[in-house]
């Protein structure tokens, strides 16, 4: 079965600072990886996603993955954060295409000025 | 419209008391999935339809949840004799033929006291 880990279920970062969010897998075959953003009563924004290729992808709003199958990683990445940052992130699997996707618990990111 | 549209955004129900949620995807959308997502959680598989066909319903928490999607565009998911365990955000998602990014709808926050 599949699955995903978010270890982090809170961080903070100062404004301006780089950031990194963590996530591992769990998925018998070649995964499909994703992250989302969701904000305060909001649905969830794809950040970037992830298939084949190249193993560091980029995403909207500046942010990147890097693709790690030896580490069953799909770590998310920021140079510099800004205070609109702040928001919670899922990281997801699936198997592609149209199928369901599988969620991490999520990390909620605070940013302090 | 442009996006994923639910409605409506928030619903409180009495307990045993049955609701009725809407999904409007992207015009033209194959794919349809529905997700559930508890307070603090990540979101959670309900059900998938292609077109008009419920091809995945195994993630539906038990005979009280319903959906469907009759015309292969508008799904409605239905919650009968609603419990307080069943207070979450309810996700919407559609995608394409290509199938390779869901679009999310802002969801129904459903309270059931």
């Amino acid at each position: 079965a599949q699955s995903v880990t978010q270890p982090d279920i809170h961080i903070t970062v100062s404004e301006g600072a780089s950031l990194e969010l963590r996530c591992n897998y769990s998925y018998g075959a070649t995964p499909y990886l994703f992250w989302y953003v969701q904000s305060p009563g909001q649905g969830l924004q794809l950040l970037l996603k992830y298939f084949s290729g190249d193993t560091l992808v980029q995403g909207i709003k500046g942010f990147e993955a890097e693709f790690k199958r030896s580490q069953s990683s799909f770590n998310l990445r920021k140079p510099s954060v800004h205070w609109s940052d702040a928001a919670e992130y899922f990281c997801a699997v699936g198997p592609g295409g149209n199928e369901k996707l599988t969620f991490g618990t999520g990390t909620r990111l605070t940013i302090i000025p | 419209g442009a996006g994923v549209s639910q409605s409506p955004r928030y619903k409180v129900a009495k307990r045993g008391q049955d609701v009725a949620l809407r999904c409007d995807p992207i015009s033209g959308h194959v794919s349809l999935f529905w997700y559930q997502q508890a307070l603090g959680q990540g979101p959670e598989f309900l059900t998938y339809f292609q077109n008009e066909a419920q091809l995945d319903k195994s993630g539906l928490p038990s005979d009280r949840f319903f959906a469907e999607r009759p015309e292969g565009s508008v799904s409605t998911l239905k919650i009968q004799r609603t419990q307080q365990e069943d207070s979450a955000v309810y996700l919407c998602a559609s995608s394409s033929t290509d199938g390779f990014e869901a679009f999310f709808g802002q969801g129904t926050r459903l309270t059931v006291v």
